[in-house]
């Protein structure tokens, strides 16, 4: 069975640090593209970023751009995403997606359960 | 970047009705829209993929159709069990991947 098991998330004060993981499972993780997507509170749902599966291409939302990383671990099979200088309008639950085919341009067919980042003081 | 429109916000059906489900794109991004549902507490899951295919498991009630910039998403006879709330996301003009706000479909 394919799974995503995200975590990390925590109360953190703005300007904080904070690094989320995404242990997968079930797949041959190596050889698949992976991204992260947040929601806010109530809100709809925002891509934050993707990561190819090598690790040659790294892309990411215009809000967080700067401010967060997403790398991978393929000898581990761990998803993470490093988020700097965070703001009270990144606090989401944020879910990491499996892309369908494999590619950075595909839909997200496996979804975490959500890990909740909030930022505030 | 392409923006997403939903309609309406807010849809109330009863069981065994139709509901049909709008998503408008503000550039041609051909059929690649997915559909996701979504219930409280839960991770959104893919429905509809390429516009009009049911991804694995997804009860032939749910159907998809549209290209270009319209694309809709219809429940031909709703159960209990398809409350929640509706996402579309296009992945043509990527990046972004985007999402539009949401349809919230209320069991009546």
């Amino acid at each position: 069975e394919v799974q995503l098991l995200d975590s990390g998330g925590q109360l953190v004060q703005p300007g904080g640090s904070l690094r989320l993981s995404c242990a997968a499972s079930g797949f041959s993780f190596k050889h698949f593209a992976m991204n992260w997507v947040r929601q806010a509170p109530g809100g709809g749902l925002a891509w934050v970023a993707a990561i190819s599966g090598g690790s040659s291409g790294a892309y990411y939302a215009d809000s967080v751009k700067g401010r967060f990383t997403i790398s991978r671990d393929n000898s581990d099979n761990t998803l993470y995403l490093e988020m700097n200088s965070l703001r009270v309008d990144d606090t989401a639950i944020y879910y990491c997606a499996k892309p369908s085919g494999g590619t950075l341009r595909d839909v997200f067919d496996v979804w975490g359960h959500g890990t909740l980042v909030t930022v505030s003081s | 970047e392409v923006l997403l429109t939903q309609s309406p916000a807010t849809l109330s059906v009863s069981p065994g009705e139709r509901a049909t489900l709008s998503c408008r794109a503000s550039q041609i991004i051909g059929n690649n829209l997915a559909w996701y549902q979504q219930k409280p507490g839960q991770a959104p899951r893919l429905l509809i993929f390429g516009a009009s295919t049911r991804a694995t498991g997804i009860p032939a009630r749910f159907s998809g159709s549209g290209s270009g910039t319209e694309f809709t998403l219809t429940i031909s006879s709703l159960q209990s069990e398809d409350f929640g709330v509706y996402f579309c996301h296009q992945y043509n003009n990527w990046p972004p991947h985007t999402f539009g706000g949401g349809t919230t479909v209320e069991i009546k």
